[in-house]
């Protein structure tokens, strides 16, 4: 079965702080899915990579994928309250459903 | 509606009792989902639809759950003999279908506590 795994699970970072979470998986796949949860709400679509090597930026973050190395980044830079939530990464293989992380939650400090 | 619709919104019940939740994907999804949120933890697979085809129900925990989907739209996921552990948040998903790089879009869940 395939494992995602995300770290850390818990951020706390100060506000203007660039900070990294990462999300390994444990088998292959070139599709994989940012979503961010604010507390008592649903789960948003953040990112689509769909090949090695993507990259996409939105604002203040920024998602990459290395297939070869089963691992994708989300990068946040200059962080802000409003980015406080929960992310979570989600690998596709293909088949009939989708394989989510266990979450990052992060708190964003003044 | 414009996104995935669930209800109840909220659901308290007695333990042993039945429960029922709703699910009313974006309008034109093939694919349906249902994943289980617990209270920190990250989502859990149950079930997943996809046009007339049989459904995937790899992910149902015992067989007092079940899921259905009535003409290729509406789902209604079945908790029967409720038990303290299926407290949880149960999310809905849809997608257009499993063309390749499709995400999938969640609807607000359907909070269930057993008591």
């Amino acid at each position: 079965e395939l494992k995602v795994e995300q770290n850390p699970l818990f951020l706390s970072m100060q506000e203007g702080k660039n900070y990294t979470i990462y999300c390994n998986y444990s088998t292959t796949s070139d599709r994989l899915y940012w979503y961010r949860q604010d507390p008592g709400k649903s789960l948003e679509s953040l990112f689509v990579l769909l090949s090695n090597g993507a990259v996409k930026q939105e604002g203040r973050l920024m998602a990459s994928l290395d297939t070869k190395a089963r691992l994708s980044t989300l990068h946040i830079t200059a962080a802000v309250h409003d980015l406080s939530a929960t992310y979570f990464c989600a690998v596709d293989r293909g088949g009939n459903q989708f394989y989510f992380g266990t979450g990052t939650s992060l708190t964003v400090i003044p | 509606g414009a996104g995935v619709s669930q209800s109840p919104s909220n659901k308290v019940t007695e333990k042993g009792k039945d429960v029922e939740l709703r699910c009313d994907p974006i309008s034109g999804h093939t694919a349906l989902y249902w994943y289980r949120q617990s209270l920190g933890q990250g989502l859990e697979f149950l079930i997943y639809f996809q046009g007339n085809s049989a459904p995937d129900k790899s992910g149902l925990p015992s067989d007092r759950f079940s899921a259905e989907r009535t003409g290729g739209s509406v789902s209604t996921l079945t908790i029967q003999r409720t038990q303290q552990e299926d407290s949880a948040v149960y999310l809905c998903a849809s997608s257009p279908g499993r063309t390749y790089g499709n995400t999938i879009y969640f609807g607000e869940g359907s909070w269930l506590t057993v008591v």
